[in-house]
């Protein structure tokens, strides 16, 4: 079954930018998407097709994926992005799968 | 705009069964694959089951296969989850979501979720 792994938390000073990634097996072969997660929420895409950005989503929010590694940036990292973040793809093994989820941390 | 609006969760024991509904609005529902995702208490997403936009292709997660049916009424703009065999294990939030134009495909739009309680 196809797996994806994430790192448990990352932290971020106001400001600067933070990095989320993302990891499976021959990765950046598949569309990668990303959701945004806050307490007490439903999850939010914020990018699809590894790089598109939804309507209404901040430009800080951008996304790569290759080889291995699919990556969620956030530059000018504000308060309000302070989340749980998941990514996802297809697979033909396991339809749907998501990472374990990334708590960003703005200190 | 897209609405998602779930029902159908509530407590329920070990064994038992439960019907959830996902009422859908703000586009064209016979357009569109649909899938449930949940998430346990404290935990990650897990997707469940989908269902292509005609009803005619169903999946499900093996670890609901066989206990799960998903399906749809596009004259109602409903879809639906009916669990059996309800485990301790399925106790979660499940979210109805849509999927984009090229299944398979992202969830660009989320409903708020119905919590299911697995209990005795």
């Amino acid at each position: 079954s196809y797996e994806l792994t994430q790192p448990p938390s990352v932290s971020v000073s106001p400001g600067q930018t933070a990095s989320i990634t993302c990891s499976g097996d021959k990765l950046g072969d598949k569309y990668a998407c990303w959701y945004q997660q806050k307490p007490g929420q439903s999850p939010v895409l914020v990018i699809y097709q590894n790089s598109k950005r939804p309507s209404g989503i901040p430009e800080r929010f951008s996304g790569s994926n290759s080889g291995n590694t699919a990556t969620l940036t956030v530059s000018g990292t504000q308060a309000m992005d302070e989340a749980d973040y998941y990514c996802q793809v297809w697979d033909s093994s396991t339809d749907w799968v998501f990472g374990g989820g990334t708590k960003l941390t703005v200190l | 705009e897209v609405q998602l609006l779930e029902s159908g969760g509530g407590q329920v024991q070990p064994g038992g069964s439960q019907r959830l509904s996902c009422a859908a609005s703000g586009f064209t529902f016979s357009s569109y694959a649909m899938s449930w995702v949940r998430q346990a208490p404290g935990k990650g997403l897990e997707w469940v089951s989908a269902i292509s936009a005609s009803g005619g292709d169903t999946y499900y997660a093996d670890s609901v296969k066989g206990r799960f049916t998903v399906s749809r009424d596009n004259s109602k703009n409903t879809l639906y989850l009916q669990m059996n065999s309800l485990r301790v294990e399925d106790t979660a939030v499940y979210y109805c979501t849509k999927e984009g134009p090229q299944p398979p495909d992202y969830f660009d739009y989320w409903g708020q979720g119905t919590l299911v309680t697995v209990s005795s």
